[in-house]
């Protein structure tokens, strides 16, 4: 079956602008998460996503950063206002319940000029 | 200081070499452990999964984990070409709500043929 997908797969932007990133989780699987992995660092949680609760968003750098999930499905990371330290690979992950294993999309690779 | 510290390398082996992979963190609340691989331009993938401390064994993989000196281990036998990657160790003191790990830096293994 078709696994996480993401989109773009690469993101060219200028400082200022808005940018929103697409997670498509496996489907079924009720849990998704954001991370995000620049370049020498690991992978750093932004927000969390379980069925129809109210997300985690404890990992969020600033309030630029947003997140939203509908119909518990497709999941759009936005971020506003962007600049150059938010360069960086964003990373989608789902799994069928908060106990089990995440699978992790292809990511985004964002560049911010 | 980080809460988990892994070496970012690269370490480069010739085939068919042992190859040992290392991670220490400082949260004693750590319970869940595991290591992902992870391709150029791909998201990761899980390779080994270990509740608290002992050994498990899968394959040419064997991945240790001391919980009393906080230090955990990927050893990868008989190391092939297709093992060159980067290997992320995770963690997390719970998999139950919210099962949001926390990652190392990565480690780039470069295996010669």
């Amino acid at each position: 079956g078709a696994g996480v997908s993401q989109s773009p797969s690469n993101k060219v932007t200028e400082k200022g602008k808005d940018v929103e990133l697409r997670c498509d989780p496996i489907s079924g699987h009720t849990a998704l998460y954001w991370y995000r992995q620049s370049l020498g660092q690991g992978l750093e949680f932004l927000i969390y996503f379980q069925g129809n609760s109210a997300p985690d968003k404890s990992g969020l750098p600033s309030d630029r950063f947003s997140a939203e999930r509908t119909g518990g499905s497709v999941s759009t990371l936005t971020i506003q206002r962007t600049q150059q330290e938010d360069s960086a690979v964003y990373l989608c992950a789902s799994s069928a319940s908060p106990n089990h294993e995440q699978f992790f999309g292809p990511g985004t690779r964002l560049t911010v000029l | 200081q980080k809460e988990v510290e892994q070496d970012p390398g690269p370490l480069s082996v010739p085939e068919g070499a042992i190859v040992s992979l290392n991670c220490t963190y400082s949260n004693s609340a750590f319970q869940y452990f595991m290591w992902y691989r992870q391709y150029s331009r791909k998201g990761p993938e899980l390779l080994m999964y270990t509740y608290s401390s002992g050994n498990k064994e899968d394959g040419r993989f064997t991945a240790q984990v001391d919980k009393s000196s906080k230090y955990i281990s990927l050893f990868i036998r008989d190391s092939q070409p297709s093992d060159s990657a980067t290997y992320l160790c995770a963690m997390s003191d719970t998999m139950e709500y919210g099962n949001k790990l926390v990652f190392g830096a990565g480690t780039i293994l470069r295996v010669k043929s």
